[in-house]
């Protein structure tokens, strides 16, 4: 299994640009989560999902929007990129009652 | 609200100096307290969860404990490859697993 695979790895966008940052998971987990983490920060929950056509907010998601059209795959979408959204985006699964997996990270930075 | 206090934020440690790291949470309805090590530029690796007080948890030179209020990873005769950030993060009694997560430690140990 490749587990959580997250693309890009790293990302420079342009201010008011857009953007899908790629996830999926080979696990056949039904849970999928979106973090972002700042320097000195912990992590925060931008959007999760407990299905495919199940999605709800978290902690921070202005700005994101999400998707899940399958149990694999969890895009997270920036619409008018910003600099506040520069930081490192990960991307985690897990099945009922297990803990999160997390993939390596997408390091975005907005100029 | 939830909230997760990791302490000390940076820890220097010579090789085989034992120490330990401290998460203080509060949370209404604890359902479970994680602990993951971060290596830089990669994601979190899942260590260890602990359910109640009392509950002990080991792999090689880790250890977890948990009481009410706080819990501890304690580290024995750390080796460099130990040097990492570790994350606590809590679960709430709510239907969904969200999780809460700590600022982290920084720890390096120096051979």
């Amino acid at each position: 299994n490749a587990g959580v695979t997250q693309t890009p790895k790293f990302r420079i966008l342009k201010i008011g640009q857009s953007m899908t940052l790629q996830c999926a998971q080979d696990m056949n987990h039904n849970y999928m989560y979106w973090y972002r983490q700042d320097p000195g920060m912990g992590l925060k929950l931008i959007y999760y999902s407990v299905g495919a056509g199940i999605t709800d907010k978290g902690e921070v998601p202005n700005g994101y929007n999400v998707s899940r059209s399958t149990t694999e795959d969890f895009p997270l979408r920036l619409e008018l990129a910003a600099p506040s959204q520069t930081s490192v985006y990960f991307c985690a699964s897990r099945q009922e009652g297990n803990e999160q997996f997390f993939g390596p990270g997408t390091r975005l930075t907005v100029l | 609200e939830d909230q997760v206090t990791q302490s000390p934020e940076a820890l220097r440690l010579q090789e085989g100096e034992s120490s330990s790291l401290n998460c203080s949470y509060t949370v209404s309805g604890l359902r479970g307290l994680f602990w993951y090590r971060q290596d830089p530029g990669k994601g979190p690796e899942f260590l260890f969860t602990l359910y109640s007080a009392g509950e002990e948890k080991e792999k090689e030179r880790l250890k977890a404990t948990l009481t009410k209020k706080e819990s501890f990873l304690h580290i024995t005769a750390p080796k460099p490859e130990d040097s990492a950030t570790y994350l606590c993060a809590v679960r709430r009694n709510t239907g969904f697993q969200k999780l809460v997560f700590g600022t982290g430690t920084r720890l390096l140990v120096s051979p």
